[in-house]
């Protein structure tokens, strides 16, 4: 079983900052398998980001992701109002899927 | 546009069972692997089952905490996926989202419904 583990469990940042998220799995993933969700309270999990660096329809370009092997990152170029959430990744492999514990990710 | 909507949650005492049901429209659902995941609430997502799409394919997967207690099934005449769950305990309370796999050979989850409160309460 694959265990994702994000770092930092909490970032507080303002509006208008870069925002950058980790998530390190403990074996290698595929890099297809790699996705990041946004939730916000309330709310159902939202698709941001698929086969590591692929955005999902809808999807504002100041999102991007990067990675390989056991380290994924999530970057948020410009932080908006609305990007104040919290965020898993996710991966998949041998038909089991796991997520991460989240980021959350507060207004400074 | 896709929906999907959860139904069948309520409250049970430990060691009861339930059935969910997720009815899907707007897309292809025999196309699509459809999962279950949970959530207690303000804690993180936990991936409960998944069952492979296509009539001919009807693989199905369930993580450790759930093997053997849950059972996932679709209809796809009906479009509707379920879980029935047996053998309830307190720590299977959460909100369980039902969820598309679109099979695009990516492992994700495209689309989710708006979660149902599962609580298991004596």
């Amino acid at each position: 079983e694959v265990v994702l583990t994000q770092s930092p469990d909490t970032l507080s940042l303002s509006p208008g900052e870069g925002a950058t998220l980790s998530c390190r799995a403990s074996q290698s993933v595929n890099s297809k398998f790699l996705a990041w969700y946004q939730q916000k309270p309330g709310q159902a999990p939202r698709l941001l980001i698929y086969g590591t660096s692929n955005r999902a329809a809808g999807i504002p370009d100041r999102f991007s992701g990067s990675g390989s092997g056991t380290d994924f990152t999530l970057t948020i170029s410009r932080l908006e109002p609305e990007d104040f959430a919290a965020y898993y990744c996710q991966q998949y492999g041998d038909s089991l899927y796991s997520f991460g514990q989240g980021t959350k990710l507060e207004i400074k | 546009e896709v929906q999907l909507v959860e139904s069948g949650g309520g409250s049970v005492q430990p060691g009861g069972s339930l059935r969910l049901s997720c009815a899907a429209s707007g897309f292809t659902f025999d196309n699509n692997h459809m999962n279950w995941v949970r959530q207690v609430p303000g804690k993180g997502l936990f991936w409960v089952s998944g069952i492979f799409a296509g009539d001919s394919d009807r693989r199905t997967s369930y993580a450790d905490f759930v093997r053997g207690r849950f059972t996932i099934s679709r209809d796809n005449a009906k479009n509707t996926v379920y879980l029935e769950m047996t053998s309830l305990r307190a720590e299977d309370t959460a909100v369980y989202y039902c969820a598309t796999d679109p099979r695009d050979g990516y492992g994700h989850f495209d689309y989710w419904g708006q979660g149902i409160l599962v609580t298991v309460s004596s």
